[in-house]
């Protein structure tokens, strides 16, 4: 098992650019979460899915952010138009159960200038 | 509301020193608990989890957490620590309805 993947690895972008993160989760996992983790706000709970369905988004900081699954395979969590304080690393995990304990993606580190 | 505090940002431990991190939870009912490491560059790993039963959790590592009720702790402990265990640790508090909060985090320095 490959784990969760998430790409890229690495993103820099100008500021008011569109952000496309990406995630395939773990085969079997019915739950996906993203999460995003900056020094002053520690980890952060963004949304979460249960298969494939938007449960909880309330942790989206603004309209700017929205974020998909339109198969048990794949999620993105889009940014547009970012902003210099999005800059943060951005996690995805996934979960066959949702008190199991997440298997976290290694991450992105989304940097807006 | 569900919150877990770990009160120490930092914590520097001989290698071979003995370790406990400590972690506090705030919920009303059993919580589900968990501790996770994160290495730099990389996501987190789970380390250990408690649902219920036996108080003494064993993880991966040669890491172990103890709940206690009466105090709302879930501290980690290691007897001896090596210097690749130095990382960030995270004690986390699920409430049963799908979600996982996580606390702040605490950094482990391991001196030589």
């Amino acid at each position: 098992d490959a784990g969760v993947i998430q790409s890229p690895r690495h993103e820099v972008t100008e500021m008011g650019q569109e952000v496309t993160l990406r995630c395939k989760p773990i085969s079997g996992h019915d739950y996906l979460f993203w999460y995003r983790q900056t020094m002053m706000r520690g980890l952060e709970l963004l949304i979460y899915f249960n298969n494939n369905v938007p449960i909880d988004d309330s942790g989206m900081p603004e309209d700017r952010f929205s974020a998909k699954m339109p198969n048990a395979s794949f999620s993105t969590l889009k940014i547009q138009p970012s902003e210099p304080r999005d800059s943060a690393v951005y996690f995805c995990a996934s979960s066959q159960d949702s008190n199991y304990g997440y298997t976290f993606g290694s991450g992105t580190r989304l940097t807006v200038v | 509301a569900q919150s877990v505090t770990q009160p120490d940002i930092h914590i520097t431990v001989s290698e071979g020193a003995s370790l406990e991190l400590r972690c506090n939870y705030s919920y009303g009912a059993t919580p589900y608990l968990f501790w996770y490491v994160q290495s730099p560059g990389q996501g987190l790993q789970l380390l250990l989890k408690y649902f219920s039963g036996d108080t003494l959790v064993q993880g991966i590592k040669g890491f172990e957490a103890e709940f206690k009720r009466s105090q709302s702790s879930f501290n980690l402990r290691k007897p001896s620590v090596h210097w690749s265990d130095a990382a960030e640790y995270f004690c986390a508090v699920g409430e049963g309805d799908d979600k996982i909060i996580f606390g702040k985090g605490t950094r482990l320095h391991i001196l030589p």
